[in-house]
């Protein structure tokens, strides 16, 4: 167990919806990053944050979105959702401490996933 | 643009055997390079190589980074049915923001 919680575990809906997927990062982990894993494309890096702030953007659709919370929870939300769109989304945190520019980038801690497939 | 390419794609080897995974990148402004381990769901964290740090050890595991190469190798020795995964290579690079590019990954099964 990695202490990095993601909810719901499977998600099901329909093309054209919305959703959001949560993710509480271990204790006292300031970054959190967004993956997105599918069959066909591996691992792909959607997002970071840091202490509230986007930190790094990788390969993420407009009609993604996400945000970290003050209690630096985050969630990822996802529009018109589209078939294309299943996969695995997985969140990890990592501690993240560095001095000024060029943060360095610690252990990323991945939380278990949520499996989201768009019928 | 930014690639990471891992090889091989998959290896089968028998318990006890050493083993080399490769990974190379073409990346602007390197940073770091990470190797995880993915089992049933989640990557696990095994090293990260800077330049300032190109050998890693960690009992069988053992990784080197070779930064005039533009490569990594992981190497796995006496390999146990336990090592069977797929084991990701992940570069993380600054281009006006840092970002973090993954390979498709090397699967590994070690065979009793």
């Amino acid at each position: 167990d990695s202490g990095v919680t993601q909810t719901p575990k499977h998600l099901i809906t329909a093309t054209g919806q919305r959703v959001t997927l949560r993710c509480s990062p271990r204790s006292g982990d300031l970054s959190v990053y967004w993956y997105q894993q599918s069959l066909d494309q591996g691992l792909q890096f959607l997002i970071q944050y840091y202490n509230g702030e986007e930190r790094a953007k990788g390969n993420i659709l407009e009609r993604f979105s996400a945000q970290q919370f003050p209690d630096l929870h985050s969630e990822l939300n996802l529009s018109s959702l589209e078939l294309g769109d299943s996969a695995l989304y997985f969140c990890a945190s990592s501690p993240q401490v560095g001095t000024g520019v060029g943060l360095r980038a610690n252990e990323q801690f991945f939380g278990p996933g949520t499996r989201l497939t768009v019928l | 643009e930014d690639k990471v390419v891992q090889s091989p794609l998959s290896l089968v080897v028998h318990e006890g055997d050493t083993v080399t995974l490769n990974c190379s990148y073409e990346v602007t402004n390197f940073r770091s390079l990470l190797w995880y381990k993915q089992e049933k769901k989640a990557p696990t964290f095994l090293f990260m190589l800077t330049s300032s740090g190109i050998e890693k050890k960690s009992g069988r595991l053992s990784s080197i980074l070779d930064k005039k190469e533009l490569s990594s190798i992981l190497n796995i020795t006496a390999t146990q049915t336990g090592d069977s995964a797929i084991y990701l290579c992940a570069v993380e690079a600054i281009s006006g923001t840092y970002k973090y590019i993954f390979g498709t990954g090397t699967r590994l099964k070690v065979l009793a």
